[in-house]
């Protein structure tokens, strides 16, 4: 177990559709990221966010976005949901992030969404 | 652009075998480079990583990786392979503005161990 938490695990939903995944980091730990796991993407950087503010862009689409609160947690948020959204979509989280990579990376489970 | 390659999508060991996944990046700066596994279902765990210390790094579970510049490579071995290795491995490298966590990946190599 990472301690990084992340719901719902599976998430079944229609194209054009909005959905929403949550993420909590481990206790302590300031940065978050976002990453997508697809079978003709591989697995691509998303987004970063570092104590509540964003701190790197990856290839994340106009129609998602995410934020962090401030307890930490984050939310990736996916609306005019397509067929080749489907994916698994990992959060991960580090104590800091600022530090070119250097920090291990601990991530969750994923959540698997299908869009249909 | 920074890029990973992982040479081989598949690799089949037998059980106490050899296992050797290979992993090449190019960056522009010296890299921070690191080798995940997923076992099914399950999130990335980190193995090893290479921070510009010691070229030779020892992971978890038996597992190293030799950080080699002049073939911008970074393989990653175990002397013998177990059943529990099988799974997917994931070579990344760290984002070379220094800025943030950002890693990139590549694409992947399954490891199938055959009894």
């Amino acid at each position: 177990d990472s301690g990084v938490t992340q719901t719902p695990k599976h998430l079944i939903t229609a194209t054009g559709q909005r959905v929403t995944l949550r993420c909590s980091p481990r206790s302590g730990d300031l940065s978050v990221y976002w990453y997508q796991q697809s079978l003709d993407q591989g697995l691509q950087f998303l987004i970063q966010y570092y104590n509540g503010e964003e701190r790197a862009k990856g290839n994340i689409l106009e129609r998602f976005s995410a934020q962090q609160f401030p307890d930490l947690h984050s939310e990736l948020n996916l609306s005019s949901l397509e067929l080749g959204d489907s994916a698994l979509y990992f959060c991960a989280s580090s104590v800091g992030g600022l530090a070119g990579g250097l920090e291990t990376q601990y991530f969750g489970p994923g959540t698997r969404l299908l869009v249909l | 652009a920074q890029s990973v390659t992982q040479l081989g999508s598949h690799v089949s060991v037998s059980e106490g075998a050899l296992v050797l996944l290979r992993c090449n990046y190019s960056s522009s700066v010296p890299p921070y480079l690191f080798w995940y596994v997923q076992y099914p279902n399950q999130g990335l765990q980190l193995l090893l990583k290479y921070t510009s210390a010691a070229t030779l790094v020892k992971g978890i579970n038996g597992f190293e990786a030799e950080f080699k510049k002049s073939e911008t490579s970074f393989h990653l071995t175990k002397p013998s392979a177990h059943m529990s290795d099988a799974a997917e491995y994931f070579c990344a490298v760290s984002d070379e503005s220094g800025n943030t966590g950002k890693l990139i990946f590549g694409q992947g190599t399954t490891l199938q161990v055959k009894p």
